[in-house]
């Protein structure tokens, strides 16, 4: 059973400060990784995507990638209320460039 | 509007009825996705469209669920015979060929209550 894990939080960090949001996945071979926030009632949407081990950076948003340890996070500088949301790891099936595989999610919760 | 369109937003149905959900892909996409999420969890795939052909079902789709895509262009999700356990949200995405770059476009949902 290939699996997705992150924590389900919830994660509360100060305003400004930096949020940091983990996820382990079990399928060794995956290439692609995705981050999609999700708000109370909506659907997810897709924020960040890596592929490569190390760093990849858009705006306030910082994907981290480690195919050795399987890893992958996601880094929230400058926190704004806004971004409080659940946070969806997904990650795709090895040698299927179709179809992703969702972790629980990560409610975050930025204190004004 | 040129993103996911789904329909209804929301149903309310009694145990036993059946219903239907229709979802309208970004013109362009050739692939058609139906995941399920209920509160707290993930989205579970459930199905996959490339073009009309149905190519994946998850073992999570019972021989109550059926998918259809006909022509290649919107899709219809039935659930035959509800039962309280498939209250839910319907989620439907699409996306091109080189999905592992850009992902899915996920629809805003149909959440059905089945009482």
């Amino acid at each position: 059973q290939k699996e997705v894990e992150q924590n389900s939080g919830p994660l509360s960090v100060p305003e400004g400060a930096i949020a940091s949001l983990n996820c382990t996945y079990s399928d060794r071979g995956s290439q692609s990784f995705f981050w999609y926030r999700q708000y109370s009632g909506k659907s997810p949407e897709l924020i960040m995507f890596i592929y490569s081990n190390g760093d990849k950076e858009d705006g306030r948003f910082t994907a981290q990638l480690n195919k050795a340890s399987q890893y992958v996070s996601l880094l929230i500088r400058d926190s704004q209320p806004s971004d409080s949301a659940t946070y969806l790891c997904a990650v795709e099936e090895t040698n299927r460039d179709d179809k992703i595989i969702f972790g629980k999610g990560t409610r975050l919760h930025i204190l004004p | 509007d040129t993103g996911v369109s789904q329909d209804p937003r929301h149903k309310i149905t009694k145990r036993g009825q059946n219903v239907t959900f229709r979802c309208d892909p970004i013109s362009e996409h050739n692939r058609l996705y139906w995941y399920r999420q209920t509160l707290g969890q993930g989205p579970e795939f459930l199905t996959y469209f490339q073009n009309e052909a149905q190519l994946e079902k998850s073992r999570l789709l019972s021989d109550r669920f059926s998918a259809e895509r006909p022509k290649g262009s919107f899709s219809t999700l039935e659930i035959q015979r509800t039962e309280q356990g498939d209250s839910a949200m319907y989620l439907c995405a699409s996306s091109l060929d080189v999905f592992t770059t850009y992902g899915y476009t996920f629809g805003s949902g149909t959440r059905l209550t089945v009482v």
